[in-house]
């Protein structure tokens, strides 16, 4: 059974930087064609992807955001973590990581963590 | 602004058929990649709702059917239910890179 489940920090104020972190079970990211992405989701908008990590370490990540995200895993702590520089109020949002293989959807996802951007 | 385009809301009464479209371009949906779809309940995070343009995962009701036709694709959800009340939300791939409809807002009447 994969199970995932995010974790960080609840608010943090402008120009910080976020790290979360995205602690799995029930597969292994060492394993062929598995990958992590991360989601996230401002309160009462649409999804937004973020940044993927595949088993092989190739990443990707979302084109407005490329420069201030980085993306990297643990393997040996099944876990993902997630940075996100300069943090704004708009970076206000519910940030989900989720399970997927090369080219298939995210099949199973995380709770979600809310992280609040405020001084 | 999303790059696959979605209604914002659609609605139905019980019982009904509701459809919703997730339209794309020639870079995404148009070039051959597939199509999921999540649903979202109310404070809760995404499920997926069906993989790969057509396919349901195990567990998924048969009233929930995907199609997809060139740069478009749809949700179709028959015999509806107070249960499917929740946002939908369309997926596919652009240049490679992962990409999110806006989401639907499905109110069952």
């Amino acid at each position: 059974q994969i199970t995932l489940k995010e974790s960080g920090p609840t608010l943090v104020k402008p120009t910080q930087t976020l790290t979360l972190t995205c602690t799995f079970s029930g597969f292994s990211l060492s394993t062929s064609g598995v990958g992590v992405g991360w989601i996230r989701q401002p309160p009462g908008k649409a999804l937004e992807w973020l940044a993927l990590i595949y088993w092989d370490d190739d990443k990707s990540y979302t084109p407005s955001l490329r420069t201030r995200l980085t993306i990297t895993k643990d393997t040996s702590k099944n876990q993902v973590v997630l940075t996100l520089t300069n943090m704004d109020p708009v970076d206000t949002a519910t940030y989900y990581c989720a399970h997927r293989r090369t080219y298939s959807p995210f099949d199973m996802w995380g709770q979600g963590t809310m992280v609040t951007v405020s001084s | 602004q999303s790059v696959l385009t979605q209604p914002p809301s659609v609605s139905g009464a019980p019982g009904q058929r509701v459809t919703i479209s997730c339209t794309g371009s020639s870079s995404n949906i148009g070039a051959g990649y597939d199509v999921h779809w999540y649903q979202q309940l109310p404070g809760t995070a995404p499920k997926l709702l069906i993989y790969d343009n057509i396919n349901r995962p195990s567990g998924v009701p048969d009233r929930f059917s995907g199609s997809k036709s060139g740069s478009s694709a749809s949700l179709a959800i028959t015999g509806l239910q107070a249960v499917d009340e929740a946002d939908y939300y369309c997926q596919s791939y652009d240049s490679s890179l992962v990409v999110f409809g806006g989401g639907t807002k499905l109110t069952v009447l």
